[in-house]
This record gives C-alpha cells, structure tokens and sequence, in this order.
C-alpha cells in the first residue's frame, strides 16, 4: 500500500534529448507527488511537485505529467543537459496524515555530451 | 551555516564497534528525519521528530538503532555494535513545519557515509 515504483533503473539520455522517469504507486491516499534530485556527494533536493487535481506541470525544462485513474506519474526532463545527470527520486506523500514521504528507488540518469 | 548539517561526513568503524552520528538543523524548522540511503537504493525512512510530540520511529530498523533530538534542535543517530549490513549513508532532513512537511519540502543534509568493516 505504502510502494511507490519507480523505472527505469538508470537512463542514458544524449544532450538535447528528453529523459523520462516513471513512478507508480498503490494508495489511492497518496495526494502529493514530488521529484527530488541528487547530485553525487550531496543531499536530494525538492526539483518539482504536482497534486492530483491537475494532469501536468512544468517548471522550465521540467515536466511532471500525472495520471490518476492509473496511478501513475512521470517526470520529463525536456533538452537533457549534461548538467542534469543525477539521481532522481518521486515520492508520494498524504497530506492528512502522513509524517515521511514514500520514495522510489531512484533513477540514475546520465547526459551525454 | 544555512543548510542542514551532518557530522561527521565519512566514518569507518569495525564490526561490533558503536557510532554516533550528528544532525544539525535549519534553524527553525521543527520537524526532523533520518533517512538510509544504502548503495544504488532508494532513501529508506528511519525516525521522524516534530516538535514536542513523541519521535515516529517505525522506520528503525531494529533495536540497535535509537535517536534523540535535545532541546527541539540537533538529532543523534546512534547505531550499537554495528554490523556490515549497517553500511550505508544515513541522511538527515528538517522542515519548516509540519504543514510544510505536507507540501513534501524537506531539505536534506549531504549526508554520513558509514562503513562497518
């Protein structure tokens, strides 16, 4: 109930290319759904975040497309730099009650020049 | 210092040995976790403080791991007689409350990186 499924494993994406990363999740609960970055040596840091009364939202380059009734949302990351190779994580959170955020195992994402 | 900060930033230790490992918050913010980031997975939720409330700690992942937070501010980990399976970064995050915590905004610190040899 508490999972949240993310793919693929790790993406080589060239640079100018669109990277995309899948998450799932099971708790119909969950109603907050955000993407962390980590860069090599440091701490995630929040990129971007979508509720479920919307489908999609876009910060620059940045794209959270969200699918209810299937459970599912992902991240695109459109012109990939090389600047973007990181670890990316989704998470689901409920607002109501919940104390931590459920996160994915991340995505490993490497931007070629 | 205006981030999350965690000490120390590398430790090796042996096996059976005892660690403690230091979380130094934003100033302010009143909601604290440790997290478990082993090699290549994902961020494994640990303990969870806010404010004066008892610490959620369903994530610990047995006896040998406790944490206190004094005084509302700085967090220790504490990991006895560690073992190889312990190996891992042990992230720490705060947030401003826990209304903001429902927003998902927590700001982590770069980490400890323990080695149990």
């Amino acid at each position: 109930q508490q999972q949240v499924k993310q793919s693929p494993q790790s993406l080589i994406v060239q640079k100018g290319g669109i990277s995309i990363i899948n998450c799932a999740y099971e708790n119909t609960a969950f109603d907050y759904f955000p993407w962390y970055q980590q860069f090599p040596g440091k701490g995630p840091a929040l990129l971007i975040a979508i509720r479920p009364d919307v489908s999609e939202k876009k910060e620059g380059r940045f794209t959270i497309s969200f699918n209810k009734s299937a459970k599912q949302f992902s991240l695109h990351i459109m012109d990939s730099q090389p600047g973007d190779s990181a670890t990316y994580f989704c998470a689901s959170l409920i607002s109501g009650s919940a104390r931590q955020l459920t996160f994915g195992s991340g995505t490993q994402l490497t931007v070629l020049p | 210092g205006a981030g999350v900060s965690q000490s120390p930033s590398n430790k090796v230790t042996e096996k059976g040995k005892d660690v403690e490992l230091r979380c130094d918050p934003i100033s302010g913010h009143t909601a604290l976790y440790w997290y478990r980031q082993s090699l290549g997975q994902g961020l494994e939720f640990l303990i969870y403080f806010q404010g004066n409330s008892a610490p959620d700690k369903s994530g610990l992942p047995s006896d040998r791991f406790s944490a206190e937070r004094t005084g509302g501010s700085v967090s220790t980990l504490t990991i006895q007689r560690t073992q190889q399976e312990d190996s891992a970064v042990y992230l720490c995050a705060s947030s401003l409350t826990s209304g903001r915590v429902r927003t998902g905004e927590l700001f982590f610190g770069e980490g400890s990186r323990l080695t149990v040899l």
